[in-house]
């Protein structure tokens, strides 16, 4: 059973910097597109980042390209993203999920909350 | 930026049917992008329901179906059940980067 769960959500200041992880299981990850999404009352659903099976190439939303940065270790099942130079407008739920078949997210993590506040 | 539009909310009784519309336009959708929904229950994550236009993952009830036609895409949900309460929301790619609608919220009466 494919299960997907991520940790390191915290309460950060303007400015600050964090660490999100997702561990993997129930599946070979190293098969896998995987992504990052978050979600907030403001902005909806949105997209954040793609890693490729082998970690290359990345794609990041325009939006966080410069300041977030996604990498996996397949050898530990996990999924990474650093999060630096953060603003009001990331605070949201954090999910990781793994990409399916057409590029769907077929399966999702029960999601972190990073919250920005001074 | 391109916004795939979803009406924000639809209702409808037990048993009827719902159709919740997703508008894009000739960069995402009407390029031939695929469409993938998902239902979300409040307080819990996504969950996969439809994916590359019309496909039901595996345990996805049958009355759930998808289709796309031009610029838009639809999800049906036919013979409406009380568990079918949730949020909706659609999902595409656009140029460089991925899409989600503005999400329907689906209220069974």
């Amino acid at each position: 059973q494919v299960h997907l769960v991520e940790s390191g959500g915290d309460l950060v200041k303007p400015g600050g910097s964090l660490r999100l992880s997702c561990a993997a299981s129930g599946f070979v990850f190293s098969d896998h597109y995987m992504v990052w999404i978050r979600q907030s009352p403001g902005r909806g659903l949105e997209w954040i980042s793609y890693i490729s099976p082998t970690g290359s190439p990345i794609h990041y939303a325009d939006y966080v390209k410069d300041r977030f940065t996604c990498s996996r270790d397949n050898t530990k099942k996990s999924l990474s993203l650093l999060m630096t130079g953060l603003t009001f407008d990331d605070t949201a739920v954090y999910y990781c999920a793994r990409v399916g078949s057409y590029s769907g997210f077929d399966h999702w993590g029960h999601g972190t909350l990073v919250t920005v506040s001074s | 930026q391109s916004v795939l539009t979803q009406p924000p909310s639809l209702s409808g009784a037990p048993g009827q049917r719902v159709t919740i519309s997703c508008k894009g336009n000739s960069s995402n959708i009407g390029a031939g992008f695929d469409v993938h929904w998902y239902q979300q229950i409040p307080g819990t994550a996504p969950k996969l329901l439809i994916y590359g236009n019309n496909n039901r993952p595996s345990g996805v009830p049958e009355r759930f179906s998808g289709s796309k036609s031009g610029t838009s895409a639809s999800l049906a949900i036919t013979g409406l059940q009380a568990e079918d309460e949730a949020d909706y929301y659609c999902h595409s790619y656009d140029t460089s980067q991925d899409l989600f609608g503005t999400g329907t919220r689906v209220t069974v009466l």
